[in-house]
């Protein structure tokens, strides 16, 4: 079954940068695009960008481009997430899921969501 | 593209039918989805493409609309359908959901 596992839960100082993995398994990890969400505490879902697990091209949202790098490991079927300069704001749990590209149709497996809590 | 969902927050009993409303800004075509979403749990995909159901999801649950204006209907409320819902359009990018309609048990 097709699943994604996310790394735990982080504690980082504002300034600092977090890296959050995501494993895929149960399908071909090159074969679909993964996407990574935010949810602020209280706030609704925020998406963040994707990357092409096949290739490793990137798009990412205005609001986090220079702050955001998405990378991937084919060998081991993981995704990666890292945001940099991390503010207060920035505390958020934070999904991956698997979806396409352009104009597509949904989000149809998530990972379990991550907390990256920014505090001094 | 913004989505706007009424109503923020909706109250009602088991067996009551519901409708949440999502309006885009601009025209979307078919590439709009429904999310569920329960408290420490990831979001769960119930329709896509307007009105198709996601396979296990019960069939109480109905997408309609067109355009810029999208509804989802629970026919009949159960227990466990009391839980945040968000659209989502992914017809261009950014892909944006809705601010959520959080449905509680009256």
């Amino acid at each position: 079954q097709v699943q994604l596992v996310q790394s735990g839960a982080e504690v980082k100082k504002p300034g600092a940068s977090v890296k959050v993995s995501c494993k895929a398994s149960g399908y071909t990890f090159t074969s679909d695009y993964i996407h990574w969400v935010r949810q602020a505490p209280g706030q609704g879902l925020e998406w963040m960008g994707i990357i092409n697990p096949s290739g490793g091209s990137t798009s990412y949202a205005q609001k986090f481009q220079g702050r955001v790098t998405m990378t991937r490991d084919t060998s081991t079927s993981t995704v990666y997430m890292e945001l940099s300069s991390l503010r207060s704001d920035d505390t958020a749990v934070y999904f991956c899921a698997r979806g396409g590209e352009g104009r597509q149709l949904f989000f149809d497996y998530w990972g379990q969501g991550t907390l990256v809590t920014v505090s001094s | 593209i913004q989505l706007t969902q009424s109503p923020s927050f909706l109250s009602a009993s088991v067996g009551d039918r519901v409708t949440i409303t999502c309006r885009a800004s601009q025209g979307i075509s078919s590439y709009l989805a429904w999310y569920q979403k329960k408290l420490g749990k990831a979001p769960n995909l119930l329709i896509y493409a307007i009105s198709t159901l996601q396979s296990g999801v019960p069939s109480r649950f109905r997408g309609s609309g067109s355009g810029t204006e999208f509804t989802l209907t629970i026919s009949s409320l159960q227990p466990e359908d009391f839980a945040t819902y968000y659209c989502q359009q992914l017809n261009s990018y950014p892909i944006t959901f809705g601010q959520g309609t959080r449905l509680e048990i009256k």
